[in-house]
This record gives structure tokens, sequence and C-alpha cells, in this order.
């Protein structure tokens, strides 16, 4: 079964610092991965995906992501951190069903913290 | 969120009642989903629907049970609320399967007395 973890449940990072967020996956065949952001009260947003081709992904709000095969992660970075970054993040990888439509397979989420 | 919403976005009941909630979208996206969101367990998939009365189990059915009239709608029935069923739901919505990307409803918080 395919699955998604992160192994951090907040990360804390100063404003105009780099962070990063990391995920590890675990997948039978090839890996279709994305990154999805939930602010307060809100419902998840689309940040970035992976599906194939070049391994560092470009996505929202300044946002990309790292695919690694031999190392099985799928780490979201950005260079310089903002407030307004301040969210919770989640990792997610599609699985499929024999009824001929997928599902999203989600990560526990981490928590970012970006302080001023 | 990509003309989705969610009704009641808050509800409170008890323990034993039955409780509906509805997702309406206006993107005439064929699959639709339900999820719960807990902490420390992210979203877990309750129910799915690949088109008009075509529905699906996901991980954590049980409990649960949802209906899909038409294409706008997905009805989300816990036939007897437990208080382990407070949690916030979400439902979200896929245009097809070239597109991989979900879109979320702004979600609904649900606490069972």
């Amino acid at each position: 079964a395919q699955s998604v973890a992160q192994p951090e449940d907040q990360v804390n990072v100063a404003e105009g610092n780099p962070l990063t967020v990391k995920c590890t996956y675990s997948v039978s065949g090839n890996p279709y991965l994305f990154w999805y952001v939930q602010y307060p009260n809100r419902g998840l947003q689309f940040l970035l995906k992976y599906i194939t081709g070049d391994n560092l992904v470009k996505g929202s709000y300044g946002f990309e992501a790292e695919f690694n095969k031999s190392q099985t992660s799928f780490h979201l970075k950005k260079p310089s951190a903002l407030v307004s970054d301040s969210a919770l993040y989640f990792c997610a990888v599609r699985d499929e069903f024999y009824t001929g439509g997928f599902k999203t397979i989600f990560g526990a989420g981490t928590r970012l913290f970006v302080k001023a | 969120d990509a003309g989705i919403t969610q009704s009641p976005r808050h509800k409170v009941t008890e323990t034993g009642t039955p409780v509906t909630l509805r997702c309406h979208q206006t993107e005439n996206h064929r699959y639709m989903y339900w999820y719960r969101q807990d902490p420390g367990h992210g979203l877990r998939l309750i129910h799915y629907s690949y088109g008009v009365k075509d529905t699906d189990k996901g991980e954590v059915s049980d409990g649960y049970s949802v209906s899909r009239s038409k294409t706008e709608d997905f009805l989300l029935t816990l036939e007897s609320a437990t208080s382990s069923q407070t949690s916030v739901y979400f439902c979200a919505t896929l245009a097809s399967l070239s597109t991989d990307t979900q879109y979320f409803g702004p979600g609904t918080r649900l606490t069972v007395l």
C-alpha cells in the first residue's frame, strides 16, 4: 500500500531563512506525490506535484520540492520564509482504486511556524 | 476553493442522533470524496464517489453512509453519531483522472456530545 510519512510535527524557522518540511514515501510503482497547505479554518490548497521529469518541482507561493528516488523523499523547500507561510503542510501520494479512480493518501501533517 | 461549499459549517449534536453533511460543487467534477481530519492522522478517506449513484468505501467508513443522486451533491450521513465521530469533515472533488489535483471545500466542524 502507498504511504507517506512526515517525521516532524512542527518546524520553526525565522523569517527570511530557508525552510524545509520533510516527507518520505513508500510506493509500489511510480510515485505520484503532492504537497498541500492548510491555513487556519480553511480547506487544503494544492501547492505542487511530482509525476515525472525533473526532480525539482516548482509550485505556488515560491515553494519547491525535491524528489529523491534513492532516499524515497519529497521534501518541501522555500529559499526565504515569510510569516504568512505559517500553516499546516501535508505531503500526499496518489493511490489507485479498483474502480478506476484514485484517492489521495495524506501524511499526518507538519505545522510550520515562521517567526518575525 | 473551486466552487465547493459545505453545509453546515459547524454542528453540535448529541450521541445517537442522525447527522447529514452536504457537499455541493459547481464545477461538474466527476469524482467526489469525504475525508475526516483528526490531529496526528492527517486526512483519512471515509467514502468517495466516481459518478452519480456510484460510491465506494474508504479506509474509515464504519458508521458512515453516502449518497450521490446528482453530480453536484454528495451527502455524508452519520446514522447514529458517536463521540468518536467528532472531527472536521472535508469534501473534495477531482475533475478527471488526468488532472490529479483535488480541490477541497472549507470543512465542517462536527462535535458529538
